[in-house]
């Protein structure tokens, strides 16, 4: 079946401007995660939905992040007056419920982007 | 200290030889491990998920010491193709009924698998 899906692949911006990134979760999947991993780095957990529950932002580096979801499905990561530090690759993941060890979590491809 | 660590390596792997390595985790309440593998530029996939009695699938083996703190993974008769950064992945919470719960990734075991 269809993976998680995301877009743009590639986001080329000016520092200052405003960024949109899109996760479109597998089907079904009621958790969904944003983390960010630049460079040569690890990942860095940003913000992640479950159902109807009150997000855990605890991740977000600055209140220039934001993130919303609708339902159980799409989700949006907005980057406001961005910086040449937010340049890195964005990933979305989600996960379901399956047996005693739920929280197996399917990436999507990523969205790099790079702040110029 | 990190709540989930690793050796970064690399671990430099003759073709066909066995490689170990560890990662530690700092909360013993963690209920959930996992092995991502990560291919340069690419997105982390789910390689395995550590059972308490430790599991094996095909040339890969997981296991789990919970009074050490820390789970391994075992790749026997590497491949070239084994080449890549193995990420250790803990939940850190307690058991929820819920999908899905928060996961902390260490930052990566690099294996180069050579000929």
């Amino acid at each position: 079946g269809a993976g998680v899906s995301q877009s743009p692949s590639n986001k080329v911006t000016e520092k200052g401007k405003d960024v949109e990134l899109r996760c479109d979760p597998i089907s079904g999947h009621t958790a969904l995660y944003w983390y960010r991993q630049r460079l040569g780095q690890g990942l860095e957990f940003l913000i992640y939905f479950q159902g109807n529950s009150a997000p855990d932002k605890s991740g977000l580096p600055s209140d220039r992040f934001s993130a919303e979801r609708t339902g159980e499905s799409v989700s949006t990561l907005t980057i406001q007056r961005t910086q040449q530090e937010d340049s890195a690759v964005y990933l979305c993941a989600s996960s379901f419920r399956s047996g005693k060890y739920g929280y197996e979590q399917y990436f999507g491809p990523g969205t790099r982007l790079t702040v110029t | 200290r990190k709540e989930v660590e690793q050796d970064p390596g690399p671990f430099n792997v003759p073709e066909g030889a066995t490689v170990a390595f560890n990662c530690t985790y700092s909360n013993s309440a963690s209920q959930s491990f996992f092995w991502y593998r990560q291919d340069c530029r690419k997105e982390p996939k789910l390689l395995m998920s550590v059972y308490s009695s430790g599991n094996e699938d095909g040339r890969f083996t997981a296991q789990l010491n919970r009074a050490s703190q820390y789970i391994s993974l075992l790749i026997r008769d590497s491949k070239l193709s084994d080449s890549a950064t193995y990420l250790c992945v803990v939940n850190m919470g307690v058991p929820v009924r819920a999908a899905g719960n928060k996961l902390t990734f260490g930052g990566g075991t690099r294996v180069l698998v050579k000929p």
